[in-house]
């Protein structure tokens, strides 16, 4: 089992609509949670970190973690062909926090 | 500003040389990666550091080696280069239990 698993889509989502993004992890203890924005032929930025469950809102962008059931997704609101990019989900182990795995990636195609 | 640079953005070599990949970071951060990013596979942790002088394997260490003479300073090393290492390079930093921040990434291509 990967320690982080994300559907590599595409997702495909018309402008103006919610797109959501979903991630599990295995290491029942991990503690932090980060989702990253890749566009093609960049490298990946930070546009959210999460660390209690629940929701945590950035404009437009809402990170939900449910520990028990070992998930963080990312819901975008107002879909723009901007936010056109693969999506990275990256959570350390608590045995060895210093290592940071990512998913391999959810492609979100965003269609005028 | 948080700033992550890698000496190249794109790079060309021959199968069997000895290739260097540099990364320098200005934010003091103790932890230091070396991703390879390939499609339909992700971001594969090749080796990472977590202070000066120490190093740890990744996923796929095979065929690499690193140095880390200086906090700064987390080199990438290709022993003898070959095609199947022809990939977009990433070197990430991080402090303890924060987010990682990314160099710009080198697109090596192994001739």
């Amino acid at each position: 089992q990967k320690e982080v698993e994300q559907n590599s889509g595409p997702l495909s989502v018309p402008e103006g609509a919610i797109a959501s993004l979903n991630c599990t992890y295995s290491d029942r203890g991990s503690q932090s949670f980060f989702w990253y924005r890749q566009y093609s032929g960049k490298s990946p930025e930070l546009i959210m970190s999460i660390y209690s469950n629940g929701d945590k809102e950035d404009g437009r962008f809402t990170a939900q973690l449910n520990k028990a059931s070992q998930y963080v997704s990312l819901l975008i609101r107002d879909s723009q062909p901007s936010d056109s990019a693969t999506y990275l989900c990256a959570v350390p182990p608590l045995g060895n926090f210093n290592k940071f795995y990512f998913g391999s990636g959810t492609k979100l195609n965003v269609k005028p | 500003d948080v700033k992550v640079t890698q000496s190249s953005r794109y790079l060309v070599k021959r199968t069997g040389e000895k290739v260097f990949l540099e990364c320098v970071q200005d934010m003091d951060h103790e932890n230091m990666f070396w991703y390879r990013q390939d499609p339909g596979l992700g971001l594969r942790l090749i080796y990472f550091s977590y202070d000066v002088k120490m190093k740890e394997k990744g996923d796929i260490p095979e065929g690499y080696s690193v140095s880390r003479e200086k906090k700064e300073r987390f080199s990438l090393i290709l022993e003898s280069a070959s095609t199947n290492q022809t990939s977009m390079y990433l070197c990430a930093t991080r402090a303890s239990n924060t987010e990682a921040f990314f160099g710009q990434g080198t697109r090596l291509t192994v001739v």
